[in-house]
């Protein structure tokens, strides 16, 4: 198993561009999460899936957007890259809601 | 502020016992989490403690939790060289888990 996968690994961006981050699992959890981590602030739910077709809103879902049409898949979309976007992305699974979390190694994005 | 609080740093000797320190907020959470970020990396799930244990030991790490008082600390035994990095306490909140802001634990010779 790959686990949870993440692309790109690194990414910069000019103020008002769009992008989606990649997130795929093959663990067929049915649970999946995107944070935000900025230093020494640990880490913000951005938004998160309870199975596909659902999704819902997390801690800091402003200026972000999901989609959940398969298992495998969460998408995480920024329509109009901002500086406060600078941030490392990390996207995260589990079985159960309130089970471990298996982590994908993260995607660093800068906003200039 | 945070749901969970850590302090932020921790300098241990190397072969020295290193404690780490949590509060956290909702008495209901069902489990509570140590996560371990080592550099450029992502989360790891180092061990977990269910909410009606007192204590839970595993190899070199001893999870004690006083739900009395919401605190959870991490106790590191005979602390190496590889265990320089992040710690994370999470607590469990329906579908989600909360994190703390995470310790950075420095590991001197």
């Amino acid at each position: 198993n790959a686990g949870v996968t993440q692309t790109p690994k690194f990414r910069i961006l000019k103020i008002g561009q769009s992008m989606t981050l990649q997130c795929a699992q093959d663990m067929n959890h049915n649970y999946m999460y995107w944070y935000r981590q900025d230093p020494g602030m640990g880490l913000k739910l951005i938004y998160y899936s309870v199975g596909a077709g659902i999704t819902d809103k997390g801690e800091v879902p402003n200026g972000y957007n999901v989609s959940r049409s398969t298992t495998e898949d969460f998408p995480l979309r920024l329509e109009l890259a901002a500086p406060s976007q600078t941030s490392v992305y990390f996207c995260a699974s589990s079985y159960e809601g309130e089970g471990e979390q298996f982590f994908g190694p993260g995607t660093r994005l800068t906003v200039l | 502020g945070e749901d969970v609080e850590q302090s932020l740093f921790l300098s241990v000797r190397e072969g020295d016992s290193s404690v780490i320190n949590c509060t956290y907020t909702d008495s209901s959470s069902t489990y509570l989490y140590w996560y371990k970020q080592e550099p450029g990396a992502g989360l790891q799930l180092l061990t977990y403690i269910f909410s009606n244990m007192d204590m839970k030991q595993d190899q070199r790490l001893t999870v004690l939790l006083n739900k009395k008082d919401k605190h959870l600390s991490l106790r590191i035994a005979d602390t190496q060289t590889g265990d320089s990095a992040i710690y994370f306490c999470a607590e469990s909140m329906a579908y989600k888990l909360s994190f703390g802001a995470g310790t950075t634990v420095t590991v001197r010779a």
